[in-house]
């Protein structure tokens, strides 16, 4: 299994700021997944991180309001740009174990945002 | 139009009585599900899965079946502890890595 680690657990943001959450895993990992997950809804892909590469984003999503970055192949970063209210959610970093061959995903343990 | 459905946000059952978690999907070229089960301040944590070409997969307390033809799957928890306390969601994949989740239910076991 991954172990995945989050900063910051959670933070209290002033609208039109930005701010970048950091995800470190304890393995080498050819993907790592953002996700969020806002008030009574479900989790949903926000983008692909790939090392080397620029990273996919899902429908709804795009890089200047949620540039990632991926140096290597243990962390990413996700930037949350220009805020508002609207993006109050938890984000969460994930990696999926092809070792396991289960299409498991590990997720971390969550960035609880509040914006203001 | 969410793909993955799970209509009972919240849901109560007794120590040691059957918890079942339902979980609907509208797309047929799903072929692998999994369940998941999340904390509070704690990321989700991955439960049981099954693959399309299954209709049930056991693990411990913890069942899950797939019923196709009516694109449903349900989760089944045997007995139910307080520890399971938690919301679950249900996820779906086509193939890829790209999961689709459910809103979650809400499961209280009452002591």
């Amino acid at each position: 299994s991954a172990v995945i680690s989050q900063k910051p657990s959670r933070d209290i943001c002033q609208r039109g700021t930005s701010l970048t959450i950091q995800c470190q895993v304890d393995s080498q990992v050819t993907m790592m997944f953002w996700y969020r997950q806002q008030p009574g809804q479900s989790l949903t892909l926000i983008a692909t991180a790939n090392q080397g590469s620029e990273a996919t984003y899902e429908s709804g999503f795009v890089i200047d309001k949620f540039p990632i970055s991926r140096p290597n192949l243990t962390f990413s970063t996700l930037t949350v740009s220009n805020m508002s209210p609207e993006d109050s959610s938890i984000y969460l970093c994930s990696v999926e174990d092809r070792g396991l061959d289960t299409g498991e995903l590990f997720f971390g343990e969550g960035s609880r945002l509040t914006v203001l | 139009d969410q793909q993955v459905k799970q209509n009972s946000p919240s849901l109560s059952v007794q120590e040691g009585r059957i918890s079942i978690l339902n979980c609907d999907y509208t797309n047929s070229m799903f072929d692998y599900f999994l369940w998941y089960k999340k904390y509070p301040a704690e990321g989700p944590t991955f439960l049981i899965s099954i693959s399309s070409i299954k209709d049930k997969n056991e693990d411990g307390r913890f069942t899950v079946f797939l019923n196709k033809s009516a694109k449903h799957l349900s989760l089944h928890i045997v007995p139910s502890q307080p520890g399971d306390s938690a919301v679950y969601f249900c996820a779906a994949s086509e193939g890829t890595y790209k999961y689709i989740f459910g809103t979650g239910t809400r499961l209280k076991v009452l002591a």
